[in-house]
């Protein structure tokens, strides 16, 4: 079945950069269609789409954060990172990887999400 | 503000019929497929509805999805508790606000 584990720091200060790993199993990132996405959710507030990384390399990134965003894969490790530069405290959410399954090209699908992690931005 | 729009709040007792609504543009729900998310309390999302009205396997069947123009909509008949949770709309955006766009979620309180 298929599993996703999103590891990192808890606690990162103003200014520094987040660099966040995604573990999946269960699937292959080198099959045809499939993506591995990010998305946040601060404390009591909605779910914010930050980046998307497709099988073939393909990379999408929220338009407001692009700037700050990279995301990359490793297709041999079943790992996709995520960093976020200049961090703020306004960045203090929940950040999750999900699955993104082969299918229609322009889709807002995850059908797999990670648990989680949260992450303080605070000096 | 996100770029699909979601009322805040929905309330229902056991055994009604709720919708949420989750409004879009021409550029999102107008032009693109639209999914529904679950998110219980203290749990990550999980997938609800996919293509505007198709279930994963598992999901009952008392939640149903719709979509005219560039409108949507997430029902739930049969009120149960347990159905207590926040719900995401999403699409896929072809303007400079995507590709990927939520809603603002609505929080379901059964009473």
């Amino acid at each position: 079945q298929i599993t996703l584990k999103e590891s990192g720091p808890t606690l990162v200060k103003p200014t520094q950069t987040l660099t966040l790993t995604c573990t999946f199993s269960g699937f292959s990132l080198s099959t045809s269609g499939v993506g591995v996405g990010w998305i946040r959710q601060p404390p009591g507030k909605a779910l914010e789409w930050l980046a998307l990384i497709y099988w073939n390399d393909d990379k999408r990134y929220s338009p407001s954060l692009k700037s700050r965003l990279t995301i990359t894969k490793d297709t041999s490790k079943n790992q996709v990172v995520l960093t976020m530069t200049n961090m703020d405290p306004v960045d203090t959410a929940t950040y999750y990887c999900a699955h993104r399954p082969p299918g229609v090209a322009a889709a807002a699908e995850f059908d797999y999400w990670g648990q989680g992690t949260l992450v303080t931005v605070s000096s | 503000q996100s770029v699909l729009t979601q009322p805040p709040s929905a309330s229902g007792t056991p055994g009604q019929r709720v919708t949420i609504s989750c409004s879009g543009s021409s550029s999102n729900i107008g032009s693109n497929y639209v999914y529904w998310y679950q998110q219980l309390p203290g749990t990550a999302p999980k997938l609800l509805i996919y293509r505007n009205n198709q279930r994963p396997s598992g999901v009952p069947d008392r939640f149903s999805g719709s979509k005219s123009g560039t409108s949507a909509s997430l029902a739930i008949s049969g009120l149960r508790s347990e159905d207590e949770a926040d719900y995401y709309c999403a699409a896929w955006d072809d303007s400079l606000s995507g590709p990927v766009v939520f809603g603002g979620g609505t929080k379901l309180t059964v009473l």
